[in-house]
């Protein structure tokens, strides 16, 4: 059973620090890491992508891909309250020749003024 | 709006009933998915189809049925269920090229619940 782990949280930060959030795969042949943000109520949506190993920066979010490690990372510079939300992280894995996304149980972020 | 939409947005049904969930995409996408999301689990990938095939079916049990007439289009058929199976699903769309998985854009998601 191929896994994604993730610490449910909540994560609380305060408004304008960084807000880290981690995620740990099982499956070594992974090459496709993903970060989807789901506001409570709503569907998730695609924050970024990662395929190489380092660092990927889009605005305030950086993901961080370390395949020796099975470690994906997501920093939010800067964090708002409305970067409060589910943070999930999802993982193309193998399965019978084909690849899947699995998803972690997502970690809850929670930005205070 | 993400270019996929789901009907209905919310389902009460009985457990002898008979329904089913639509999904509709307008991205262009070779992929469709089916998840189901319940409470304090993670998203749990039911079905997948690549370029109108059944590519992943995720142990799931026979009460639940989908159907793929085309690229653009995916249902779920749902019967007799049981109340466990009340959860939020999911519908999502993605771009598949030589095998690799391209990220998804999902769904409002349908709210079925089973009474």
């Amino acid at each position: 059973q191929k896994e994604v782990e993730q610490n449910s949280g909540p994560l609380s930060v305060p408004e304008g620090a960084i807000a880290s959030l981690n995620c740990t795969y099982s499956d070594r042949g992974s090459q496709s890491f993903f970060w989807y943000r789901q506001y409570s109520g709503k569907s998730p949506e695609l924050i970024m992508f990662i395929y190489s190993n380092g660092d990927k920066e889009d605005g305030r979010f950086t993901a961080q891909l370390n395949k020796a490690s099975q470690y994906v990372s997501l920093l939010i510079r800067d964090s708002q309250p409305s970067d409060s939300a589910t943070y999930l992280c999802a993982v193309e894995t193998s399965s019978g020749g084909s690849y899947i996304p699995t998803f972690g149980r997502g970690t809850s972020l929670i930005v205070h003024p | 709006e993400t270019g996929v939409t789901q009907t209905p947005r919310h389902l009460v049904m009985g457990m002898t009933n008979k329904k089913s969930l639509k999904c509709e995409q307008h991205l262009g996408h070779n992929a469709m998915y089916w998840y189901k999301q319940s409470a304090k689990k993670p998203l749990e990938l039911m079905f997948v189809y690549s370029l109108e095939e059944r590519v992943e079916n995720n142990s799931v049990p026979s009460r639940f049925s989908p159907e793929c007439p085309n690229s653009s289009h995916l249902f779920l058929h749902l019967h007799t269920l049981q109340p466990e199976d009340s959860a939020l699903y999911l519908c999502a769309s993605s771009q598949e090229l030589a095998g690799d998985l391209y990220e998804q854009y999902f769904g409002p998601g349908t709210r079925l619940t089973v009474t």
